[in-house]
């Protein structure tokens, strides 16, 4: 069955890194576009980033451009996000997400667990 | 950027009752709509994609109308299990954005 589980996740300072993962099994990663989607404690749903199948074309939120970077390793099934100069308000759990196809523009049909990620001095 | 936007922000039911949810754009996105419940502590579930078409596994109770800029989704007799917030999502373009949300309570 389709499976995603993100890691990474954890306590970091403001203006710190961190890069989140998430592990594919259950069904061939290489052929479905993927996300990142997150949520602050106690609020709504925030698209992050989005890479197609083939990680040759990314978007990034406003939110987090410049800062943050998605990209992925088909050889090992695993989905990244690179988070760099992080503020208190990217606190939040992170959720990787599987769009239905390949499109780049397409609903999310599977959802991981999420990791929480928590930015504070 | 399209702007999501959902009412009520809350609403409260009873078992039994039919409820629904609008969802608005601030611009046309054909039927590129879908609907997520999420339970607490867990990942949003896929309800309803194109709008309309109810995905695999989710019972017939729930279904989903309009194209676009004006959406709903309906639960034709409210049950226990279906107390929970409920997101609509545009995917016509990026950002990709989703509504605020509208939290199902009980009554």
């Amino acid at each position: 069955q389709v499976q995603l589980v993100e890691s990474g996740g954890g306590v970091v300072q403001p203006g710190r890194s961190l890069r989140l993962s998430c592990a594919a099994s259950g069904f061939t990663f290489k052929n479905y576009t993927a996300h990142w989607v997150r949520q602050a404690p106690g609020k709504g749903l925030e698209w992050v980033a989005a890479i197609s199948y083939d990680g040759g074309n990314k978007y990034h939120a406003d939110s987090v451009k410049g800062r943050f970077t998605i990209s992925r390793d088909n050889s090992k099934n695993t989905l990244y996000l690179q988070m760099h100069s992080l503020r208190v308000e990217d606190t939040a759990v992170y959720y990787c997400a599987r769009s239905f196809s390949d499109l780049i523009l397409d609903y999310f049909d599977y959802w991981g667990q999420g990791t929480l990620v928590t930015v504070s001095s | 950027d399209i702007q999501m936007t959902q009412s009520p922000s809350t609403l409260s039911a009873s078992i039994g009752d039919r409820v629904t949810i609008t969802c608005r754009a601030s611009q046309s996105i054909s039927s590129w709509l879908a609907w997520y419940q999420q339970k607490p502590g867990k990942a949003p579930k896929l309800l309803i994609y194109k709008a309309s078409s109810l995905a695999s596994g989710v019972p017939s109770r729930f279904s989903g109308s309009g194209s676009g800029t004006e959406f709903t989704l309906t639960i034709s007799s409210l049950q226990p299990d279906d107390f929970a917030p409920y997101y609509c999502q545009q995917y016509s373009t990026y950002p990709l954005t989703f509504g605020q949300g509208t939290k199902v309570e009980i009554k």
